[in-house]
């Protein structure tokens, strides 16, 4: 069965520095990738996802993520980060055959400092 | 505008009393799935449908049930069994067959609080 650690329970940096939110995956067959993002009080919304191709992925608000699959990861990156991008951000990943049942981590809580 | 509905946003309940959460999606997906969210737990699954009239219980089920008469609406139910109801609720959707990638479409979720 495939699993997700996410490394990081919590990040604080300051506004406008660069950050990377580190997810790692096992699974022995081939996998998609997602990252949510979760603002206080409301539901999961689509930052990205890897399906295949190009291994580095863009997605809303000026995150990306890459993947790497010799290191099974999928860090989600983001150059400068603004107040706004305060948030709960979680890594998920499912099979792509078979039951395709959606593993969640444990969520990165990012802070973003003045 | 499509997207999937849950009602309510906040709700109390007395200890001993069973609760109903809604959950309303017309963006015509065939499964649907309830998790359950605590701080620091990340989301754990409670039930999942994949069809009208079949559901299968998730890693959580204990203390909940749930039904799925139509294909829009998938109602958790919490019961007077589950000993630690208090959690935000989130219900989810996403078509399934050929093609899927598996991506979940979230509602704003409910959070439901025992007195």
């Amino acid at each position: 069965a495939q699993s997700v650690t996410q490394l990081d329970s919590q990040v604080p940096v300051f506004e406008e520095a660069p950050v990377e939110l580190r997810c790692n995956y096992s699974s022995s067959v081939s996998v998609y990738l997602f990252w949510y993002v979760q603002y206080p009080n409301q539901g999961l919304q689509l930052l990205l996802k890897y399906l295949s191709g190009s291994t580095l992925v863009k997605g809303i608000n000026g995150f990306e993520a890459e993947f790497n699959k010799s290191q099974t990861s999928f860090h989600l990156r983001k150059p400068s980060v603004h107040i706004s991008d305060t948030a709960e951000y979680f890594c998920a990943v499912t099979l792509t055959q078979g039951a395709q049942k959606l593993v969640f981590g444990q969520g990165t809580r990012l802070t973003i400092n003045p | 505008d499509g997207g999937i509905t849950q009602s309510p946003k906040y709700l109390f309940r007395k200890e001993g009393q069973n609760v109903t959460l809604s959950c309303e999606q017309n963006l015509n997906h065939d499964a649907m799935y309830w998790y359950r969210q605590d701080p620091g737990q990340g989301l754990r699954l409670i039930y999942y449908s994949q069809i009208v009239n079949d559901f299968q219980k998730g890693d959580i089920a204990e203390g909940y049930s749930v039904s799925r008469e139509k294909k829009e609406s998938f109602p958790l139910t919490v019961t007077s069994a589950q000993k630690n109801p208090t959690a935000f609720y989130l219900c989810a959707s996403t078509p399934h067959g050929a093609g899927n990638t598996g991506e979940l479409f979230f509602g704003e979720g409910s959070r439901l609080t025992v007195l």
